[in-house]
């Protein structure tokens, strides 16, 4: 069963627009969603994470949303770079416990 | 600084071998997961180790997989009799409690495993 699902499987944007990667997940335990970005050929690198007491958290040009009461997260990615082009992960976590949604490839066209 | 290392980056065997994937996570970091990433997949939890407790081995798929790891060193992933459905990148991540981040877990390369 999977904890945590991602949508969409792939996007495209152009550059300058908007990216946003939507995460849900079921367990109310979860306490830590981080999102990941993983370049071919490389490990995940993490992005940016939140805690559930709050509801928004902005680093740069990205933002995660949280919706505690929908058990909803997402990535929005503001001036979308070329070099933004990689596949995104989300996370949620309880302890030492992770569950990766299936990730999104985003490809931003110049 | 040294990041998580991992050996080899590419590994290709015929099916019924075994093989050995080595991990060196950051020095100090006392926790340390094994992921595998199929194509196009997202991560699946394999294995985690903490300190010297008892090692969570609740992802492991099968009894054909095992891990090791010695004190907070290095830990090395095995897969006996490979299976062509093993096919897949191996991912190693260390983490400290310590970390500003809850847990952040910082990633290897990987292992890129192909079963003929």
């Amino acid at each position: 069963q999977q904890q945590v699902k991602q949508s969409p499987q792939s996007l495209i944007v152009q550059k300058g627009g908007i990216s946003i990667i939507n995460c849900a997940y079921e367990n109310t335990a979860f306490d830590y969603f981080p999102w990941y970005q993983q370049f071919p050929g490389k490990g995940p690198a993490l992005l940016i994470a939140i805690r559930p007491d709050v509801s928004e958290k902005k680093e740069g040009r990205f933002t995660i949303s949280f919706n505690k009461s929908a058990k909803q997260f997402s990535l929005h990615i503001m001036d979308s770079q070329p070099g933004d082009s990689a596949t995104y992960f989300c996370a949620a976590s309880t302890g030492n416990q992770f569950y990766f949604g299936t990730g999104t490839s985003l490809t931003v066209i110049p | 600084g040294a990041g998580v290392s991992q050996s080899p980056s590419n590994k290709v065997t015929e099916k019924g071998k075994d093989v050995e994937l080595r991990c060196d996570p950051i020095s100090g970091h006392t926790a340390l997961y094994w992921y595998r990433q199929r194509l196009g997949q997202g991560l699946e939890f394999l294995i985690y180790f903490q300190g010297n407790s008892a090692p969570d081995k609740s992802g492991l798929p099968s009894d054909r997989f095992s891990a090791e790891r010695t004190g907070e060193s290095v830990s090395t992933l095995t897969i006996q009799r490979t299976q062509q459905e093993d096919s897949a990148v191996y991912l190693c991540a260390s983490s400290t409690p310590l970390a500003s981040f809850h847990n952040e877990q910082f990633f290897g390369p990987g292992t890129r495993l192909t079963v003929l």
